[in-house]
């Protein structure tokens, strides 16, 4: 495997289901990231670890619960979502700079739907 | 507050036709980033290319062109003799710089759909 990639490509769920997405990079960096893609909306930072420490919480609800065990992966575990959470899902990753110019790679999305 | 705006929604050219991609941004930083990426029908965002704000040297990659003026606050992109490969959804963003305790966050406009036609 190369670059970022995520599991699964495309999730449907119950507002009362439980599940996790999954995100591994393949390109030694060590800082990840949760973004969500709306329709018509730029997307919008949810999460940011460094190091597997959290460094960013973008005011997101408590029903997305990120989880980062080491520089490699990082999960998203979804519960009791609503049907406005429905989007797509990128996962990012960057190597750390002091100056902040590092270019994110990004992962291919989990385009979830909430029923 | 930083911002990218990417007034244009939706372009349709015909193949071989150049065309030019805007963005303006706004930030009070003297020091940013800016980006470019790509957003095919896959879903993935593909990194096309990052300028900093000390140089407004404008840069060619071969078909493709950037045209970064800080008077204006704009960097604009320009595909030339486009392709029905360039078919995607692009996307202009700004570094606010590092976060405390470390990583960077984007701002994103909200993308430009670009089809290109035979």
């Amino acid at each position: 495997e190369t670059g970022v990639t995520q599991t699964p490509r495309h999730l449907v769920m119950g507002m009362t289901n439980k599940k996790s997405l999954k995100c591994e990079q393949h390109l030694g960096h060590n800082a990840m990231y949760w973004y969500k893609q709306s329709a018509k909306k730029p997307l919008e930072l949810m999460f940011v670890y460094n190091f597997k420490e959290q460094t960013e919480n973008n005011s997101v609800p408590s029903r997305f619960s990120p989880e980062c065990p080491n520089s490699s992966h990082l999960f998203l575990h979804l519960h009791t979502l609503q049907p406005e959470d429905s989007a797509l899902y990128l996962c990012a990753s960057s190597q750390v700079s002091l100056r902040g110019d590092n270019e994110q790679f990004f992962g291919p999305g989990t385009r979830l739907t909430v029923l | 507050a930083q911002k990218v705006t990417q007034a244009q929604t939706e372009i349709s050219v015909v193949e071989k036709e150049d065309v030019t991609l805007d963005c303006v941004y706004e930030t009070r930083d003297t020091t940013y980033y800016l980006f470019w990426y790509k957003q095919p029908p896959s879903g993935e965002l593909v990194f096309l290319i990052r300028r900093n704000s000390f140089d407004e040297q404008n840069e060619i990659s071969g078909r493709y062109s950037w045209n970064f003026q800080k008077s204006t606050s704009s960097f604009n992109f320009t595909i030339t003799a486009s392709q029905v490969v360039d078919s995607a959804v692009y996307f202009c963003a700004l570094s606010e710089g590092v976060l405390t305790g470390g990583g960077n966050k984007l701002t994103f406009g909200t993308g430009t759909q670009l089809k290109v036609e035979l």
